[in-house]
């Protein structure tokens, strides 16, 4: 099955500067690849995903890219600010199998 | 419109008993799938519930077990429980239970630690 792996399992950045969680997947399958954040004591929300025929998908201070041939795909984060601090979640799933998540960011901005 | 809900939302065991978790999905979802979270595991896939049918099951024993019913709301039992089944089990609900087609929104979770 689907095995997904998430790096780095923590992650500091300064107030301002830019982040990068990166996943890799096993199942090249695999067609959708959503990004979740979980604040604190919160549920996990989805912020952004991108599907297959997509390479680069972008939400204001937040992109995630994919690229199929090496099977990984990454969240980036600009101009970070302290509300984005939380514990980012990557996952892959193709049609209608359950989505596999990697196990998680924890991402902290020092203001 | 309501969100997803379980409950409880705490809830402490020990050794040997069992336990019942309760989500009741986003009026009109007909997908409700659970997920188990413990520290540095991330999220893992219990099973996927569609239209009162498991449509998907994870790695898991079989003292995990659950069910749905015709309204959509969805239970979760753990028989015999261990201490490793301290987690925090979150239910998500999505329309038709297609990631790739639909959202999953989770619940608040509700955590279980057993003694």
């Amino acid at each position: 099955g689907e095995n997904v792996e998430q790096h780095p399992s923590t992650l500091s950045v300064q107030e301002g500067d830019s982040a990068v969680i990166k996943c890799t997947y096993s199942d090249s399958a695999s067609n959708y690849f959503p990004w979740y954040k979980q604040e604190l004591g919160k549920r996990p929300q989805l912020i952004i995903d991108i599907r297959s025929n997509v390479g680069e998908k972008k939400d204001q201070r937040i992109a995630v890219t994919l690229n199929k041939t090496a099977k990984h795909f990454s969240l980036h984060i600009t101009e970070t600010q302290p509300e984005d601090s939380a514990v980012y979640f990557c996952a892959a799933s193709k049609g209608n199998t359950p989505l596999v998540f990697g196990k998680g960011t924890r991402l902290s901005v020092i203001a | 419109k309501a969100g997803v809900t379980q409950t409880p939302r705490y809830l402490i065991k020990t050794r040997g008993q069992q336990v019942t978790l309760s989500c009741s999905p986003i009026s009109g979802h007909r997908s409700v799938s659970w997920y188990q979270q413990t520290p540095g595991q991330g999220l893992q896939f219990l099973f996927e519930y569609f239209s009162e049918t498991q449509r998907n099951k994870g790695n898991f024993p079989g003292r995990f077990s659950g069910r749905q019913f015709s309204n959509s709301r969805s239970e979760m039992n753990v028989s015999t429980l261990e201490l490793g089944d301290s987690a925090l089990y979150l239910c998500a609900s999505s329309l038709n239970g297609s990631p790739d087609t639909g959202e999953l929104f989770f619940g608040e979770g509700s955590r279980l630690t057993v003694l």
